[in-house]
């Protein structure tokens, strides 16, 4: 069976700060790897995947995530935090195939403080 | 870009009532989901349909539950006997096919009074 774990219910960063999200996952198979965003009264906005190849995985608002098979992790990362950045994050797994059904975290709640 | 588009935004039933709850996936995608969350819960998988069938769904996905896409352009889910503990967002998502993200609506807050 799948699941994920997202360390950190709530984090709060400063304007221009490092964001880091954490994800890690469980997994039987090779799996397929999202980030999902979630803006206030809002439906779910795709950040970034991970499918195969590169493990570094590039997205949209200059996030980015790094799959590593050994430590089982997707971490989510920005170098500098916006106020527009806060928002709720879910990290999400599915086997790989791609059409197969999502398995999210409880999610992350980020703020943004000036 | 091309969207999901859910009706209604917002839905207010009675308990015992039945809902449906619409979804316009995109024009060319292959396979279609329903997932729920529960106000401060995490997003949870409830369907998936494809070629016209259901392909997998949940615990959560009982009797009380049931999915069509009647015209090849809607995909409805309903619910034949709300509970107050339906009350949730319901996501549609769909997906063109392998490797591809899933898209996602924008919701329907359904409140079970």
């Amino acid at each position: 069976a799948q699941s994920v774990t997202q360390l950190g219910s709530h984090v709060s960063v400063s304007e221009g700060a490092l964001v880091l999200l954490r994800c890690n996952y469980s997994s039987s198979v090779p799996p397929y790897l999202f980030w999902y965003v979630q803006y206030p009264n809002q439906g779910l906005q795709l950040l970034l995947k991970y499918t195969t190849g590169a493990t570094l995985v590039k997205g949209i608002n200059g996030f980015e995530a790094e799959f590593k098979k050994s430590e089982t992790s997707f971490h989510l990362t920005k170098p500098s935090a916006h106020m527009s950045d806060a928002a709720e994050y879910f990290c999400a797994v599915s086997l790989s195939g791609g059409y197969n059904k999502l398995i999210f975290g409880a999610g992350t709640r980020l703020a943004v403080h000036p | 870009e091309p969207e999901v588009t859910q009706t209604p935004s917002h839905q207010v039933t009675q308990m015992g009532q039945e809902v449906i709850l619409r979804c316009v996936p995109i024009s060319n995608h292959l396979y279609f989901y329903w997932y729920r969350q529960i106000l401060g819960q995490k997003v949870e998988f409830l369907v998936s349909f494809y070629n016209n069938e259901i392909s997998e769904k949940s615990e959560i996905f009982d009797d009380q539950f049931s999915v069509e896409r009647p015209d090849g352009s809607n995909f409805t889910l309903k619910i034949r006997s709300t509970k107050l503990e339906d009350s949730a967002m319901y996501f549609c998502a769909s997906l063109y096919g392998q490797g591809v993200g899933y898209t996602f609506g924008s919701g329907t807050r359904l409140t079970v009074v």
